[in-house]
């Protein structure tokens, strides 16, 4: 079975912090996402990449960063945390190619203090 | 662009009652079409699959079809448990591309 790896379920941190979220999947998977989720709101793409070193925005990019140096790791980086970035953050791993399924982790719930 | 829409919740069924979810989609190609599962606490799981028009995906005694001609790709299930209390999302994915777009989801809970 597939397995995405979140470094934390809980995380509390303080507006102005830089923020790091870990993400490990053990598939060998081409294609990695993070999404934040909210309440009524469903899930956002926040960035994703295909191949290490490589990044795309996505719908919601503004205040966050990513890392993939590595294939099997993604990282999700907060500049400077702000109180509206307090959320459920999801990552996801897939293959490459359209009809793939998306492999989720169990989630990093944030709070901004 | 590419959406998916899904009815809106929470739905509250008593046990061993029929389950519908409706969701339909808006799609520029040939998209793949899916439903996840999200538990109290957890990521989402992936629930069942259809790639094709036509196609039935099946798991735990969900089922979905997918219906080209109504842009469709409803869920159900015959008899539901407690235990299926969960938040179900659909989603698309077209099959020349690697993102997927998501449902706002729908909040289940099954009472006894």
């Amino acid at each position: 079975d597939v397995k995405v790896t979140q470094s934390s379920r809980y995380l509390v941190k303080r507006t102005g912090e830089k923020v790091f979220l870990e993400c490990v999947q053990d598939m060998d998977h081409e294609n990695m996402f993070w999404y934040r989720q909210d309440p009524g709101l469903g899930l956002r793409l926040i960035y994703f990449s295909y191949d290490v070193k490589m990044k795309e925005k996505g719908d919601i990019p503004e205040g966050y960063s990513v890392s993939r140096e590595k294939k099997e790791r993604f990282s999700l980086i907060l500049e400077s945390a702000s109180t509206n970035q307090t959320s459920m953050y999801l990552c996801a791993s897939s293959r490459w190619g359209g009809n793939q399924p998306q492999h989720f982790g169990d989630g990093t719930r944030l709070s901004i203090l | 662009g590419d959406s998916v829409t899904q009815m809106e919740g929470p739905v509250t069924l008593s046990e061993e009652a029929f389950l519908t979810i409706n969701c339909t989609y808006t799609a520029t190609g040939y998209p793949s079409l899916f439903w996840y599962v999200q538990y109290p606490g957890e990521g989402l799981q992936l629930l069942l699959k259809a790639t094709k028009a036509d196609d039935k995906g099946s798991n735990k005694g969900f089922e979905a079809t997918y219906r080209k001609e109504t842009t469709s790709f409803h869920l159900e299930k015959g008899s539901v448990q407690v235990s299926d209390s969960a938040v179900y999302f659909c989603a698309l994915s077209e099959n020349t591309g690697n993102q997927f777009y998501f449902g706002t989801g729908t909040s289940l809970t099954v009472i006894p």
